[in-house]
């Protein structure tokens, strides 16, 4: 069973649009991240947040947005999609296993992004 | 910021050899954690390291603090581990870096 949620799985959409890519995540973790992949290469960091009101960029330049207005939910927004754009965008999220206090490290299973 | 180097960076080998894909980093670290990526699949976690060794079935992963680098082994390797495995290191207050992955086929 998933611990961190991401939606859609799926989008196709066209240039213009506003888009947003919901995560969350079940198991209380302050730091949380949006990783961008294209198919067979390295993950790029987007952006991430260590806490509630907290969000930095990371180091792939991107015109998206992104908020933490609560633990459990880091939603990732572009307001306006172009065709560059298309890739797969990632969620994770580390803290310490409630139960076992052993540091984890989670991935959603990926909303995957076509702009035409 | 830390810098994280895996090798090799694509390896091809025969079912049933003995694998080892190693993971250097440039700055003291908390926690490494060692991903696995089926292709088109999601990020797996495999292992979280911050001492000495861990096994799980085939998978044993090793860390020296000293040294600053860490090995990820498989023993009796199958087609079906064929996948790319990806290092990540986090130091406490900073986020996480990322290793470029090794991409390993296992031939039957």
């Amino acid at each position: 069973e998933a611990d961190i949620y991401q939606t859609p799985r799926y989008l196709v959409i066209g240039t213009g649009k506003k888009i947003t890519l919901e995560c969350s995540q079940t198991m209380g973790h302050d730091k949380m991240y949006w990783y961008q992949q294209d198919p067979g290469m390295e993950l790029h960091l987007i952006h991430y947040s260590y806490g509630v009101n907290s969000t930095e960029k990371g180091d792939l330049s991107s015109e998206s947005t992104v908020s933490r207005i609560r633990t459990e939910h880091f939603p990732l927004t572009l307001e306006s999609a172009r065709p560059s754009h298309t890739s797969q965008y990632l969620c994770a999220s580390n803290g310490l296993d409630r139960y076992s206090g052993a540091n984890v490290l989670t991935f959603g299973a990926g909303s995957r992004l076509t702009v035409l | 910021k830390n810098e994280v180097e895996q090798s090799p960076q694509n390896l091809t080998a025969q079912e049933g050899e003995f694998i080892t894909i190693n993971c250097s980093y440039s700055v003291g670290i908390s926690a490494l954690h060692w991903l696995q990526q089926h292709p088109g699949g999601g990020i797996v976690s495999l292992f979280m390291l911050s001492s000495g060794k861990k096994k799980h079935g085939r998978l044993i992963a090793t860390i020296n603090i000293q040294e600053k680098h860490s090995s990820l082994h498989i023993t009796a390797s199958h087609p079906r581990d064929s996948a790319v495995y990806i290092c990540a290191v986090g130091g406490g207050a900073d986020g996480l870096t990322f290793g470029k992955g090794t991409h390993l086929i296992i031939q039957p």
